[in-house]
C-alpha cells in the first residue's frame, strides 16, 4: 500500500541554522512522483517541488535542496540558513502512475524558526 | 497567478444542518479537489472532479457529496453535518490529469459543527 511518513511532528530552530525535514514513502509502483508543499500560517498550500521516480538527481533552489534516495525510499528537504519566513507546516506527498491525480500526503512537519 | 478561492474562511454550523462549501478557480483548470486536514492525519482526499458533472470518490467520501455544474466551481456538500466533520477543508485545482500538473490550493475553510 502507498504511504508517506513524516516522522518529525515539529522542529524548532534558531535563524540561520540548517534544518532537514524527513520524508519516507512506500509504494509498489516503479513509476511515481514525489512532492513537497509548504503551508504558511495563511493556510494555502504552496507547491515547492515535484520529482519523478526516474530522476534521482538532487535539486537545489536557493536555500532549499532536496535529496531523493530510492534505496532508502526517502525524499528529504533541507533548508539552509533558515529564516523566520520559513516557519510553516511542510507536507511531503506521493502520487503513483496508475492514479496520478491522487496525492497521498504525509502528516506534515511544523517548522518554527525563531529569531 | 492561479487563484483558488473558497467562500468562507470560518464557518460555524449546527449538527444536522446542510452545509455548502464553495470553491472557485480562475485559471480554466480541468481538475478540482476537496481535502480535509486534521492534526496528525495530514490531508485526506474527499472527492475530486476531472470535468464538469464528473466526480470521483477519494479516500473519505462518506458523509459528503459534491457538485460541479461549471468548470470553475466545485462545491462540497455536507448533507447533515456532524461534529466529527469539524475540520479544515481545502480545495485545490490542477491544469489537467496526471502528476506533471501540480495542484494549487485555496486558503481553506475552517468548519466547526456544534
Amino acid at each position: 500500500a502507498q504511504k508517506v511518513t513524516q516522522a518529525q511532528t515539529e522542529i524548532s530552530v534558531v535563524e540561520k541554522e540548517d534544518v532537514t525535514l524527513d520524508c519516507v514513502y512506500e509504494t509498489r509502483d516503479t513509476t511515481y512522483y514525489l512532492f513537497w508543499y509548504k503551508q504558511p500560517p495563511s493556510g494555502e498550500l504552496v507547491f515547492l517541488i515535484r520529482r519523478n521516480s526516474f530522476d534521482e538527481q538532487n535539486e537545489i533552489s536557493g536555500r532549499y535542496s532536496w535529496n531523493f534516495q530510492k534505496s532508502t525510499s526517502s525524499f528529504n528537504f533541507t533548508i539552509t540558513a533558515s529564516q523566520v519566513v520559513d516557519s510553516a507546516v511542510y507536507f511531503c506527498a506521493l502520487s503513483e502512475a496508475y492514479n496520478t491525480d491522487k496525492l497521498i500526503f504525509g502528516t506534515g512537519t511544523r517548522l518554527q524558526v525563531f529569531p | 497567478d492561479v487563484k483558488v478561492t473558497q467562500s468562507s474562511r470560518y464557518l460555524v454550523k449546527r449538527t444536522g444542518e446542510k452545509v455548502f462549501l464553495e470553491c472557485v478557480q480562475d485559471m480554466d483548470h480541468e481538475n478540482m479537489f476537496w481535502y480535509r486536514q486534521d492534526p496528525g492525519l495530514g490531508l485526506r482526499l474527499i472527492y475530486f472532479s476531472y470535468d464538469v458533472k464528473m466526480k470521483e470518490k477519494g479516500d473519505i467520501p462518506e458523509g459528503y457529496s459534491v457538485s460541479r455544474e461549471k468548470k470553475e466551481r466545485f462545491s462540497l456538500i455536507l448533507e447533515s453535518a456532524s461534529t466529527n466533520q469539524t475540520s479544515m477543508y481545502l480545495c485545490a485545482s490542477s491544469l489537467g490529469q496526471g502528476s506533471i500538473y501540480e495542484q494549487y490550493f485555496g486558503p481553506g475553510t475552517r468548519l466547526t459543527v456544534t
